[in-house]
């Protein structure tokens, strides 16, 4: 177990929908990363904050967006959504925002119908 | 830019084989590089580090800077390694990018 707790494990939702995956990182770090894992993209890097602060942007969609909390947990926000959106979003998380080990969590299965 | 290739998407080999998964890296600075293994959908867990310069389950793999490479080998394959393999490359700050991956299939 690498500590990295995401919520929830699986989801189903409608097309024009929104949905929240949530993330507890390990105790003790303060990045948080989003990455999306699908079949014709492979992993592709979304956003990273650390302590709060969005610190790194990648190949996310304006449809998408995520905050960090004080707790240091962290929220991913899916909206509008597409059947192309299906996905295993994984958090992860580390130490620091530079020359860490990044520890990933079980993902959330998100299939849009 | 950045970027990572792992050139063979399926590798298929028998028990007991060498097996080597080949990772090439494009990046101007002073490359991290990572492998991760990914078991049937689930976590993706850290199998190695560069700096670490560790052997993990029989798993090493050697940076060259020359030849921009950080292959992932292991003399003698077993069935249990039989999983998705991911090269990442971090760029100074922790961020990964990773390659495509490569499935290992190890057969009795």
């Amino acid at each position: 177990d690498s500590g990295v707790t995401q919520t929830p494990k699986h989801l189903i939702t409608a097309t024009g929908q929104r949905v929240t995956l949530r993330c507890s990182p390990r105790s003790g770090d303060l990045s948080v990363y989003w990455y999306q894992q699908s079949l014709d993209q492979g992993l592709q890097f979304l956003i990273q904050y650390y302590n709060g602060e969005e610190r790194a942007k990648g190949n996310i969609l304006e449809r998408f967006s995520a905050q960090q909390f004080p707790d240091l947990h962290s929220e991913l926000n899916l909206s509008s959504l597409e059947l192309g959106d299906s996905a295993l979003y994984f958090c992860a998380s580390s130490v620091g925002v530079t020359g860490n080990t990044i520890y990933f969590g079980e993902g959330s299965w998100l299939t849009v119908v | 830019a950045q970027r990572v290739t792992q050139p063979e998407k399926l590798l298929s080999v028998f028990k007991g084989a060498p097996v080597e998964l080949k990772c090439n890296y494009s990046y101007s600075g002073s490359p991290e590089l990572f492998w991760y293994v990914q078991y049937s959908r689930q976590r993706l867990q850290l199998l190695l580090r560069h700096i670490s310069r560790e052997s993990i389950k029989g798993f090493t793999a050697d940076l060259n800077k020359g030849e921009t490479s950080f292959h992932l080998k292991k003399p003698f394959a077993q069935e249990e390694d039989s999983a998705m393999y991911y090269c990442a490359l971090g760029m100074g700050y922790s961020t990964l990018t990773f390659g495509k991956g490569t499935m290992l299939l190890v057969s009795p």
